[in-house]
């Protein structure tokens, strides 16, 4: 099962529109990180956030992270058509020997011209 | 370009076959994941390697198994293949064991026919 949960599952703006992405998670974690895919492309990492931090900004995005909540947002200013993609939240928890990275099921988001 | 490497990109095969991916972390990186997406399941964790020993399992399969080499390539066995292992299968790697930033390769689509 997915630790974390997106929403929406599905978002379509316009180019140069504000997109919010939210995700919600189980159990305690160590980190939150938000990674892109485009259609039937490997993940590429965006940004981490350690689950001391509040908000952490990179470029034109931004993240945060309410660990009473245990939920975070993922904010992408001015979007562009090529923001279009699929955004995955996914949070770290360790054990005694590894970890693991659990994804959650992803917001499709469509930036149209 | 994550600096991942798997082969081979597209596979298709045969219910009752077995295949073999192939993984080559970036270079300087101990750590390797194997992930499976599929439409029904999103991305599942399926194991972790670090420098050579399994460090963390998640919903793998039994007829799955997966091994890490001396000179860090991995590899990911699929045998009694089912129509339902017909997926997206990532490979990721990391520097450390625990879960900073993942780099993930462009994956290995199997299907299973």
């Amino acid at each position: 099962s997915q630790q974390g949960e997106e929403d929406p599952q599905a978002l379509s703006i316009q180019e140069g529109e504000n997109a919010t992405m939210n995700c919600s998670y189980k159990t305690s974690i160590n980190n939150l990180q938000w990674y892109r895919q485009n259609s039937g492309r490997g993940l590429v990492h965006l940004i981490l956030i350690r689950s001391n931090e509040r908000e952490k900004h990179s470029g034109r995005l931004r993240v945060t992270l309410d660990t009473s909540k245990k939920s975070s947002s993922l904010l992408i200013t001015a979007s562009r058509a090529a923001d279009t993609a699929s955004y995955f939240c996914a949070t770290s928890s360790e054990g005694t020997s590894g970890s693991r990275l659990t994804f959650g099921e992803g917001t499709q988001l469509t930036v149209n011209p | 370009d994550s600096g991942v490497t798997q082969t081979p990109k597209h596979l298709i095969t045969a219910t009752g076959q077995r295949v073999t991916l192939r993984c080559s972390p970036r270079s300087g990186d101990l750590s390797v994941y194997w992930y499976q997406q599929s439409l029904d399941q999103g991305l599942q964790f399926l194991i972790q390697y670090y420098n050579g020993e399994e460090r963390a399992k998640g919903n793998i399969l039994e007829r799955f198994s997966a091994q890490q080499f001396p000179d860090l390539h991995s590899e990911l066995n699929l045998s009694s293949l089912e129509l339902g292992d017909s997926a997206l299968y990532f490979c990721a790697s990391s520097v450390g064991v625990r879960t900073g930033e993942l780099f993930f390769g462009e994956g290995s689509r199997l299907t299973v026919l």
